[in-house]
């Protein structure tokens, strides 16, 4: 068990820019989700999806925001025309749903911090 | 919808004194609850959850957490921190039917002094 990676783990982009995150979840898990955490915030909910289907997106995630999970493995986030605001760290946490031991807990990945210049 | 409210940003405590953080949610229906560390430039690492059962509970690195239903909370304590329990703590909350979404608090952060 590898964990949650994310790559890339920085960007540096100009504003106005297209920047896209990738998260590999942990194999077995169905569950993908994607959260925002500004300095000295809270993890915000973004999205998340089950196998492929994204079941449920945030207001935060607006029309330049965009997350795919084409085969119900690994996800992207794309952000278009970037905005300094849209600076953040950007967390992907994966969990399951079904087994005998449904916790609840989320598996998080070290996140992709992105700065707009 | 839930909510949750950790009502202290910032802790400083000196190193083997005991800490605790407060944390108070809103929801209309059942929930687990959780607490998260997370370390400088990482991601989010699980300290405890309550699920059902025993109100205290017990997790990593001497933490334990208490849930009181009655007064909507779920305090985390340590009775003797370190130099290595710096870090920012986050109290979360999910539904039971809501697809193990996580709604977190603002976060606490503790500064252990020497």
């Amino acid at each position: 068990d590898t964990g949650v990676s994310q790559d890339p783990r920085h960007k540096i982009t100009k504003r106005g820019q297209n920047v896209t995150f990738r998260c590999d979840p942990i194999s077995e898990h169905n569950r993908l989700y994607w959260y925002r955490q500004t300095l000295g915030q809270g993890p915000e909910f973004l999205t998340y999806f089950q196998n492929e289907a994204q079941l449920e997106k945030s207001r935060l995630l607006s029309d330049r925001f965009s997350a795919e999970r084409p085969k119900g493995s690994f996800s992207t986030l794309e952000i278009q025309r970037t905005e300094q605001g849209d600076s953040a760290m950007y967390l992907c946490a994966s969990s399951s749903s079904y087994g005998r031991t449904l916790t609840g807990e989320l598996f998080f990945g070290e996140g992709s911090r992105l700065t707009v210049l | 919808a839930q909510s949750v409210t950790q009502l202290d940003s910032q802790v400083p405590v000196f190193e083997e004194a005991p800490v605790e953080l407060r944390c108070n949610y809103s929801s209309s229906v059942s929930v687990y609850l959780f607490w998260y560390v997370q370390y400088p430039n990482q991601g989010l690492q699980l300290l405890l959850k309550y699920l059902s059962g025993s109100t205290l509970v017990k997790g990593i690195n001497g933490f334990e957490a208490e849930f009181n239903k009655s007064q909507t909370s779920f305090h985390l304590r340590k009775p003797s921190v370190h130099i290595s329990d710096t870090a920012e703590y986050f109290c979360a909350v999910s539904g039971l039917a809501a697809g193990n979404k996580l709604t977190f608090g603002g976060g606490t952060r503790v500064l252990v002094k020497p």
